[in-house]
């Protein structure tokens, strides 16, 4: 079975700074894909950022960027730049090719003004 | 509908009774997912519904949850005799199976259940 770890419980940044969330995963499969997940307050959970893992170039969206090490089995989140609106809880999350989805147990981050 | 709907958005209950939550998830999403998410933590695996293969079921903390998906859209998940370690927001998910792509999934704002 796949798992996923978030050993963060917690975290938080100064505004502006950039704060790296850490996961890592364990599987015996070679093609899967990995997710950052964000839940704000309001519960809406939001797709930030996607890594295929035959792809070796590290996935980035606007200020969010990803450092994928598949041999090591790490998938960290680099937000740069960090806004008040990125306080949330940031869940990492596995799929192989049957979109089974699971999820790490979350990482709540803290942007401080 | 343009995301995926969960019903009702609270519910309180009393210990012992049964509740069904409704997730209607967006069209043409082959697979649905429900999990559990207590105060603050992270998301429990409850189920999973691919198509019109069995449900993985495996993430079911008991028999007195069960859950179905009729005519392969909505699906309920129902808690029986609830009890007050039940209490959590359930969140429904819905992907759009398109096999080696491995799509992003969709969630409903959820429901949060208090058994009182």
């Amino acid at each position: 079975a796949q798992t996923v770890t978030q050993s963060q419980p917690e975290m938080s940044v100064q505004e502006a700074e950039t704060v790296t969330l850490s996961c890592t995963y364990d599987t015996s499969e070679n093609n899967y894909y990995l997710f950052w997940y964000k839940q704000p307050p309001s519960r809406q959970m939001i797709l930030v950022i996607r890594q295929e893992a035959y792809k070796q170039q590290n996935a980035t969206e606007n200020r969010f960027s990803v450092n994928f090490q598949k041999a090591a089995k790490s998938f960290s989140l680099k937000i740069s730049d960090s806004q008040l609106g990125d306080t949330a809880m940031y869940f990492c999350a596995f799929t192989l090719d049957n979109n089974d989805m699971r999820f790490g147990a979350g990482t709540r981050l803290t942007v401080k003004p | 509908g343009a995301g995926v709907s969960q019903s009702p958005s609270n519910k309180v209950t009393e210990k012992g009774k049964d509740v069904e939550l409704r997730c209607d998830p967006i069209s043409g999403h082959t697979a649905l997912y429900w999990y559990r998410q207590s105060l603050g933590q992270g998301l429990e695996f409850l189920i999973y519904f691919q198509g019109n293969s069995a449900p993985d079921k495996s993430g079911l903390p008991s028999d007195r949850f069960s859950a179905e998906r009729t005519g392969g859209s909505v699906s309920t998940l129902t808690i029986q005799r609830t009890q007050q370690e039940d209490s959590a927001v359930y969140l429904c998910a819905s992907s759009l199976s398109q096999g080696r792509l491995g799509t992003e999934a969709f969630f409903g704002q959820g429901t949060r259940l208090t058994v009182v």
